[in-house]
C-alpha cells in the first residue's frame, strides 16, 4: 500500500508567474483534498477533487485551480503567484468525501520572491 | 462554521514526563484527527476518532462527544516525540478538515 506522494518537495518561483503542484493519492483513495499552511497557522482548506469533479472549495481565489485525473492523481494549479501564496501545500487523500481516513503527503514548500 | 482550539501553544517537557494536548470543537463533528508535523512539514496522521479512545504505543487519544473535546496523551515522552501536534475535525457531510493551529512540544533530554 503506497501513501501520498507530492512533488516538488521544493519550489522557488517569481512575482506573477503560474505553477503546477502534483500528488499522487494512496492506492485505493478515490477523493483528494489541498490545503495550504502558511507559517505558522493550521492547514486551510483550498478545495477537494471526489472521481475527478470539484467537491468543495474553500475561501480562495479562481488563480487557484485544480484537477483529479482518471487515477486519482491530483494537481493543484496557482496562477498570477503572490507573495503571500508562500506557504506549505499539503495534499491529503481519503475513501470518501466525509472527512474520514486521511492519508497526507510530506507537502510541497513553496516560495515566491 | 467549525472553531478549533487546542492548547497549550507551546509545551516544553523533560524527557519522562506524561504529556497532555487539549482540543475543543464548536460543531458536531463526524471525525477528529490527532496529526504529527516534524520540522519540514510532512504531516503524519496519528489517529482518528469518532468515539471513545485509541492507543498506539505511547500515545492515547480519547474523545467527549458532548463536551466537544478530546485530548492527546503521551506517556513516558522521549526528545524524539517533539513536534506540533494538530487537532482537526471533519464535519458530517463536509469536504473538508477545520485544523487548530498546533502545539509545538518540545521535550528535552
Amino acid at each position: 500500500e503506497t501513501g501520498v506522494t507530492q512533488s516538488p518537495t521544493h519550489l522557488i518561483k517569481t512575482r506573477g508567474q503560474q505553477v503546477t503542484l502534483r500528488c499522487s493519492s494512496q492506492s485505493g483513495h478515490n477523493t483528494v483534498s489541498w490545503y495550504q499552511q502558511a507559517l505558522g497557522q493550521g492547514p486551510q482548506f483550498i478545495f477537494q477533487y471526489y472521481r475527478e469533479e470539484e467537491n468543495g472549495r474553500g475561501n480562495f481565489p479562481p488563480r487557484f485551480s485544480g484537477l483529479q485525473f482518471p487515477n486519482y492523481s491530483s494537481e493543484l494549479n496557482v496562477n498570477a503567484l503572490e507573495l503571500d501564496d508562500s506557504a506549505l501545500y499539503l495534499c491529503a487523500s481519503s475513501w470518501n468525501r466525509g472527512g474520514y481516513g486521511y492519508t497526507f503527503g510530506s507537502g510541497t514548500r513553496l516560495t515566491v520572491v | 462554521k467549525n472553531e478549533v482550539e487546542q492548547s497549550p501553544q507551546n509545551l516544553t517537557a523533560q524527557e519522562g514526563e506524561f504529556i497532555t494536548i487539549n482540543c475543543s470543537y464548536s460543531v458536531g463533528i463526524s471525525a477528529l484527527h490527532w496529526l504529527q508535523q516534524h520540522p519540514g512539514g510532512g504531516i503524519v496522521s496519528l489517529f482518528m476518532l469518532s468515539s471513545g479512545k485509541k492507543k498506539h504505543g505511547r500515545l492515547i487519544a480519547t474523545i467527549n462527544i458532548q463536551e466537544k473535546h478530546s485530548s492527546l496523551h503521551i506517556t513516558a515522552s522521549h526528545p524524539r516525540d517533539s513536534a506540533v501536534y494538530i487537532c482537526a475535525v471533519g464535519e458530517g457531510g463536509s469536504e473538508k478538515l477545520v485544523f487548530g493551529k498546533g502545539t509545538k512540544l518540545t521535550v528535552n533530554p
